[in-house]
């Protein structure tokens, strides 16, 4: 399975624009990028996705490099709800792999009042 | 609507003894998988299921974990002889299960399991 390299953690401030980065260099061409987010004594919850244009939906939008090879999710207007810890995950279309998902680390995400 | 549930929330056992854990997916999704998160970690894929059949139980980590989806709507996960090794937050998570890689999947609150 093709890996994805998330920084350890990163810090925003309030109503501040956050943007989350991934590396994917060994993405395949049927990878789709997911981000999932986990909050704090929760399970993960669907953040977005996408394969090669950019997204948006209404918690985000996600900019996918050209080489596909690095994606960010941005938070326009961080919250302190958006405290939590955030997984970039590659999930390949067809094969054994099917719908599995397959968390790294993650970034975790403090946002500061 | 309701979301996946999944019981009970907490569940303490000794070692050698065994446990079932419980998931509700929601109504209408023929998909579901469980996974396992140890602290500090991210969840680990253990099995998914499409309707009653395991399609793909390549995480399971020994023969003592079993899953079972009898109607194709809750899930029952089954460790026998548990370890203290087995101690982790087991998540459930449910998907339409329509278009496999680009379907999202909801998350149950998962079960906290703790091995003595």
């Amino acid at each position: 399975d093709a890996k994805t390299t998330q920084p350890n953690s990163m810090e925003s401030n309030e109503e501040e624009p956050v943007h989350l980065p991934c590396n994917h260099s060994t993405i395949s061409g049927t990878d789709y990028i997911h981000w999932y987010r986990q909050l704090p004594s929760q399970g993960p919850e669907y953040v977005i996705h996408g394969l090669t244009s950019n997204v948006n939906n209404r918690m985000a939008s996600l900019a996918i490099a050209e080489d596909r090879k690095s994606s960010t999710l941005i938070l326009h207007r961080a919250t302190l709800r958006d405290a939590a810890v955030y997984y970039c995950i590659l999930n390949a279309a067809g094969g054994t792999s099917y719908g599995k998902l397959t968390f790294g680390q993650g970034t975790i995400l403090t946002v500061h009042p | 609507g309701a979301g996946v549930s999944q019981t009970p929330s907490n569940k303490v056992t000794e070692k050698g003894k065994y446990v079932e854990l419980r998931c509700d997916p929601i109504s209408g999704h023929t998909a579901l998988y469980w996974y396992r998160q140890s602290l500090g970690q991210g969840p680990e894929f253990l099995i998914y299921f499409q309707g009653t059949g395991a399609a793909d139980d390549s995480g399971l980590p020994n023969d003592r974990f079993f899953a079972v989806r009898p109607e194709g709507s809750v899930s029952t996960l089954k460790i026998q002889r548990t370890e203290r090794g087995d101690s982790a937050v087991y998540l459930c998570a449910s998907s339409f299960g329509g278009s496999g890689v680009t379907d999202t999947q909801y998350f149950g609150p998962g079960t906290r399991l703790t091995v003595l």
